[in-house]
């Protein structure tokens, strides 16, 4: 059974630091995606990993992806307060296109 | 492009009440929906799958008979909670994929009340 485990689960930083939060997973995929969630809606999509090394930038988000390792991380490079949200990965099965199971999410609030 | 549309976005009904809730594609043929849930402070579980034309594959301690799945048409999926209760309440979240490998494509979701 695909499991994710995404950590951790609530962050709280300060404006112009920098964190990474990370996403494992427990069996073999080559998709991997982030998602944000603001509260109250429902989910954007930020990124998609399609392969090892995969690493994909957007403002001040980066991620990447190690197949190998079943690890995915998502970088916040000089956090903004707009960047407050909740944060989901979510990997796709290999064996099953229709079976995407997400992580816990990750809660973040960055304060001035 | 890739555009879902998800119907009510917020209800609040007694309890008893049954509740449908629809999700369309509005720009793409969708041969697969996914209905998740997905609870306050907590990640989206995925309720079923559901193909049009087919009956919906459900997730394990998922009912079926409390939750029914209609995949009637290409663009078009319901989801009715039967006899809701309160503890039924949550955000409801559908997606659809045109096929194969394609992405997901998010609703807005419906958050469902029960008094």
């Amino acid at each position: 059974e695909l499991k994710v485990e995404q950590n951790p689960l609530f962050l709280s930083m300060q404006e112009g630091k920098n964190y990474t939060i990370y996403c494992n997973y427990s069996t073999t995929s080559d998709r991997l995606y982030w998602y944000r969630q603001d509260p109250g809606k429902s989910l954007e999509s930020l990124f998609v990993l399609l392969s090892n090394g995969a690493v994909k930038q957007e403002g001040r988000l980066m991620a990447s992806l190690d197949t190998k390792a079943r690890l995915s991380t998502l970088h916040i490079t000089a956090a903004v307060h707009d960047l407050s949200a909740t944060y989901f990965c979510a990997v796709v099965s290999k064996y099953n296109n229709n079976d995407m199971r997400f992580g816990a999410g990750t809660r973040l609030t960055v304060k001035p | 492009g890739a555009v879902v549309s998800q119907h009510p976005s917020w209800v609040i009904c007694k309890s008893g009440t049954s509740v449908k809730i629809e999700c369309r594609s509005l720009d793409f043929q969708a041969t697969t929906m996914f209905w998740y849930r997905q609870f306050p402070k907590q990640s989206l579980m995925l309720m079923a799958t559901s193909n049009e034309g087919s009956k919906a594959t459900y997730e394990q301690g998922v009912e079926k008979d409390k939750f029914l799945i209609n995949h009637a048409s290409l663009t078009l999926s319901t989801l009715t909670v039967t006899s809701a209760h309160p503890e039924d309440s949550s955000f409801y979240i559908c997606s659809a994929i045109q096929g194969g490998n394609q992405p997901q494509h998010f609703g807005d979701g419906t958050r469902l009340s029960i008094l």
